[in-house]
């Protein structure tokens, strides 16, 4: 079961913005380790968003953002497109149980 | 462009044996730690195993220690997922994963994934 608490899902109208969080514990984020976010498409292998914490890949455009503090993190999508329609995860490490991913939150373009 | 195919997926029995490969291409592959990331249908993300690049330090998660392990041939640039004593909730998508060498623990490239179906 994953360890990283996300809402299962947001929507917003094109243009708009809207944000993920991630919650963590002291055993993962709070311990200071980074969190990522990664994009899947319906059908498609998931691919990197953001890297340690507020970091974009080449290729991936500004409108999103990352963010952490403290036991939590947030993905920020702005200027929503129908292109970005898809399912968002975030990921961290824990002292236990090494990598771990969030729960997954599905974005609808109304 | 950096390419990682996975192959070796199938329907298997209850109890059963399975050997996934992952071929990497385009990027140094010794040079990189490797892992195994699995989804099962219509569910989350699930780490599976880890492997560095030189082989000395090997990581699985609980749910399939001492059943799966992994390997890696960097001659063959091939990454490899022995998986035993299979069981039904070991049905998922197993994608090949590449470490990201920035700060942190991550994947930066995924393949596209194989389906590994476990059913009588």
């Amino acid at each position: 079961q994953s360890v990283l608490t996300q809402p299962p899902s947001v929507s917003g109208a094109p243009g708009q913005r809207v944000t993920i969080s991630c919650t963590g514990s002291s055993s993962n984020i709070g311990a200071g380790y980074d969190v990522f976010w990664y994009q899947q498409l319906p059908g498609t292998a998931p691919k990197l968003l953001i890297y340690g914490n507020t970091n974009r890949p080449s290729g991936v455009p500004d409108r999103f953002s990352g963010s952490k503090s403290g036991t939590s993190a947030s993905l920020a999508i702005t200027g929503l497109q129908a292109e970005d329609e898809a399912d968002y995860y975030c990921q961290s490490y824990d002292r236990s149980l090494s990598y771990v991913f969030g729960t997954g939150t599905k974005v609808t373009v109304l | 462009e950096v390419q990682l195919v996975e192959s070796g997926g199938g329907l298997v029995k209850p109890g059963g044996s399975l050997r996934l490969s992952c071929a990497g291409s385009e990027f140094p592959f010794s040079s990189y730690g490797m892992n195994w990331v699995r989804q099962a249908p219509g569910k989350g993300l699930e780490w599976v195993a880890s492997i560095t690049g030189g082989s000395s330090f090997i990581d699985y998660a609980d749910s399939v220690k001492g059943r799966f392990t992994i390997s890696r041939d960097n001659g063959k640039n091939s990454l490899y997922l022995q998986m035993n004593s299979l069981r039904a909730e070991d049905t998922a998508v197993y994608y090949c994963a590449r470490m990201g060498q920035s700060s942190g623990y991550y994947f930066d490239h995924w393949g596209q994934g194989t389906l590994v179906t476990v059913s009588s």
